[in-house]
């Protein structure tokens, strides 16, 4: 079954400081993988994807993240926090399994950023 | 390129009358459209796969009674939430893929009506 885990309910930075945002999933299949971002009462913004090309991604607002298969994950990072970048993360994956297409969302992580 | 609309933003109705919330893509068709729904600090769950000109495809514990869905267009789905009750207020959330792109692909995402029911 598939699934995603969102190591962190909370991650507080310094500005300036880099971002970690974990992200671990299972999945039968060969998966496709997102990080959203989500802004107080606003709708979801890709911020990058994973669609079986390459394992490291790069995305918008400096951010990437990189599929490790061995150890299903796909963390995103940012090297240098801003205070815009406060907001809540979601990891998505989509895939099709025994069930059906699904498309999962982790539970999110809100990111806290310091001045 | 890829906007996707809803109205309204926010709706205060009373307990047992109906809400009709509109999901437009703005500049493309949308085949497929999605529904969420999200609680305070909690993450989107998938409520049902919209598909125009066909029935939508209704997640498990979704009532479809209950939630109402319409893709009558290729730019527009609507969710009526039918004799709604304070336990249906959240955060609803629509969303649609791009001609062209699989299921796999991103999804854009509306802004988001918030549903309060008094």
């Amino acid at each position: 079954a598939q699934s995603v885990t969102q190591l962190d309910s909370h991650v507080s930075v310094s500005e300036g400081t880099p971002v970690l945002l974990r992200c671990n999933y299972s999945s039968s299949y060969s998966p496709s993988l997102f990080w959203y971002v989500q802004h107080p009462n606003k709708g979801l913004q890709l911020l990058l994807k994973y669609t079986s090309a390459a394992t490291l991604v790069k995305g918008i607002n400096g951010f990437e993240a990189e599929f490790k298969k061995s150890e299903t994950s796909f963390h995103l990072t940012k090297p240098s926090a801003h205070m815009s970048d406060a907001a809540e993360y979601f990891c998505v994956v989509s895939d099709q399994g025994t069930g059906g297409f699904k498309t999962i969302f982790g539970a999110g992580t809100r990111l806290f950023v310091k001045a | 390129g890829a906007v996707v609309s809803q109205h309204p933003s926010r709706v205060i109705c009373k307990s047992g009358t109906s809400v009709k919330i509109e999901c437009r893509s703005l500049d493309f068709q949308a085949t497929t459209m999605f529904w969420y729904r999200q609680f305070p600090k909690q993450s989107l769950m998938l409520m049902a796969t919209s598909n125009e000109g066909s029935k939508a495809t209704y997640e498990q514990g979704v009532e479809k009674d209950k939630f109402l869905i319409n893709h009558a267009s290729l730019t527009l789905s609507t969710l009526t939430v039918t004799s709604a009750h304070p336990e249906d207020s959240s955060f609803y959330i629509c969303s649609a893929t791009a001609p062209g792109q699989s299921r796999f692909d991103e999804q854009f995402f509306g802004p988001g009506t918030r549903l309060t029911v008094l």
